[in-house]
């Protein structure tokens, strides 16, 4: 099985730097994906990792350490629109239908 | 492609009522997935399919609920009866077998059981 966790709550400031982390136990790894939910609204894919590294995608950046576990989000030059719930989701290898089990998400707000 | 579609939007129903949402995947996506959400419980994964095949149902809260995938446009999933407890946000969403397998979400639909 999966156990995910990341921060309940974070603020930042707008214009600012602000990193999200997740940790996850798992039997099996075959990729980890973050998703943004705004409030009232479905979730949405905003990216990928199955292989150790950085990977970079405009202000928002994703990194993993498969040996280690763990994964952050880091969003960078915020904008009062990144306001919203932060879910990680892991994959494991034994699924062949994407089937992803998600974290609590982490709410973040962003402040003027 | 008009991404995942699901309907009703909202539903209020009373107690004891059967309840039936719809959901359309994306067109050539083989997984499908409904999801419960609560502020209290999060994002649960209730069921999902594969090729229209239920491949783990172990999300299912009780024999209350069940779902149906009979071709690979369209999935049901229904409550009855439903009960004040159900209430929540219900999310479909599909995903391709190929690539990265991230999960296209539909909107949503908000349950109410009074």
């Amino acid at each position: 099985g999966q156990n995910i966790d990341q921060p309940t709550e974070m603020t930042a400031t707008e214009g600012a730097i602000v990193q999200i982390n997740c940790t996850y136990q798992t039997s099996g790894f075959n990729g980890l994906f973050w998703y943004q939910q705004h409030a009232g609204e479905a979730p949405t894919f905003l990216s990928y990792n199955v292989l150790d590294g950085l990977e970079e995608k405009g202000r928002f950046s994703s990194f993993l350490s498969r040996s280690k576990g763990y994964s952050y989000l880091l969003l960078k030059e915020l904008q009062m629109k990144d306001s919203a719930s932060y879910l990680c989701a892991v994959r494991d290898h034994n699924t062949n239908a994407g089937k992803s089990t998600f974290g609590d998400g982490t709410t973040l707000t962003v402040k003027p | 492609d008009a991404g995942v579609i699901q309907s009703p939007r909202h539903e209020v129903t009373e107690m004891g009522q059967e309840v039936t949402l719809r959901c359309k995947p994306i067109s050539g996506h083989n997984s499908l997935f409904w999801y419960r959400q609560t502020m209290m419980r999060g994002l649960e994964l209730l069921i999902y399919f594969n090729n229209n095949v239920p491949i783990d149902d172990s999300g299912m809260p009780e024999d209350r609920f069940s779902a149906k995938m009979p071709n690979a446009s369209f999935s049901t999933l229904k409550i009855q009866p439903s009960e004040p407890r159900d209430s929540a946000v219900y999310f479909c969403a599909s995903s391709s077998n190929r690539g990265r397998n991230e999960q296209f979400f539909g909107p949503g639909t908000r349950l109410t059981v009074l």
